[in-house]
């Protein structure tokens, strides 16, 4: 079975710093770029973070870079998101997802960050 | 950055009614469009992709069209399992999603 299960959830103060993880089976995961998209309770998605398959090259979102590195260990299966100087407007669920034909065609059950002093 | 704008923010709709959701890109992006659903507290799940490609195992009522700027997901008779929020996400310059619509029951 195809699957993504991301794992990392809690709470953390401003200012603070967490790593979300991301593990896949089931596919080729070293052949697939990847990405991280987010979701603030009640509200829409929001992109966040972009790595390519070899991850040579990486994307960020205005709004995380310079505080957020992604990062993958193709030999672990395993995507990551380092999260660093959080703010309140970070609080929400992180999902991974796999690109495939310009589309994200599978996606992690998300992991919660909330962060509150 | 290119901004997604969908139509309507919400709409309440019966079963067995058609329904409408637009997209509009601030740009061209060519068929970089893709459509997702996601229903409270799960996962966004993938339905289109290149403005009209189903996605396996995705059922034939959803179909997405349009090219350039202007987009359209039609779910030709809706049934219960379909309400949702869907999202429109471009992926011809970095990505970026639409702000989604909520269609309820009527």
């Amino acid at each position: 079975e195809l699957q993504l299960v991301e794992s990392g959830e809690d709470l953390v103060q401003p200012g603070g710093s967490l790593r979300l993880s991301c593990a896949a089976s089931g596919f080729t995961f070293s052949s697939y770029a990847m990405h991280w998209v987010r979701q603030a309770p009640g509200k829409g998605l929001e992109y966040v973070s972009a790595i390519s398959s070899n991850g040579g090259s990486t994307y960020y979102a205005d709004s995380v870079k310079g505080r957020f590195t992604i990062s993958r260990d193709n030999s672990k299966n395993t995507l990551y998101l380092q999260m660093g100087s959080l703010r309140a407007e970070d609080m929400a669920m992180y999902y991974c997802a796999r690109e495939k034909n310009s589309a994200f065609d599978i996606w992690g059950q998300g992991t919660m960050v909330t962060v509150s002093s | 950055d290119i901004q997604m704008t969908q139509s309507p923010s919400s709409l309440s709709a019966s079963v067995g009614d058609r329904v409408t959701i637009t997209c509009r890109a601030s740009q061209s992006i060519s068929s970089y469009l893709d459509w997702y659903q996601q229903k409270p507290g799960k996962a966004p799940k993938l339905l289109i992709y290149a403005a009209s490609s189903l996605q396996s195992g995705v059922p034939s009522r959803f179909t997405g069209s349009g090219s350039g700027t202007d987009f359209t997901l039609t779910i030709s008779s809706l049934q219960p399992e379909d309400f949702a929020t869907y999202y429109c996400q471009q992926s011809y310059s970095t990505w970026t999603f639409g702000q989604g619509t909520k269609v309820e029951i009527k």
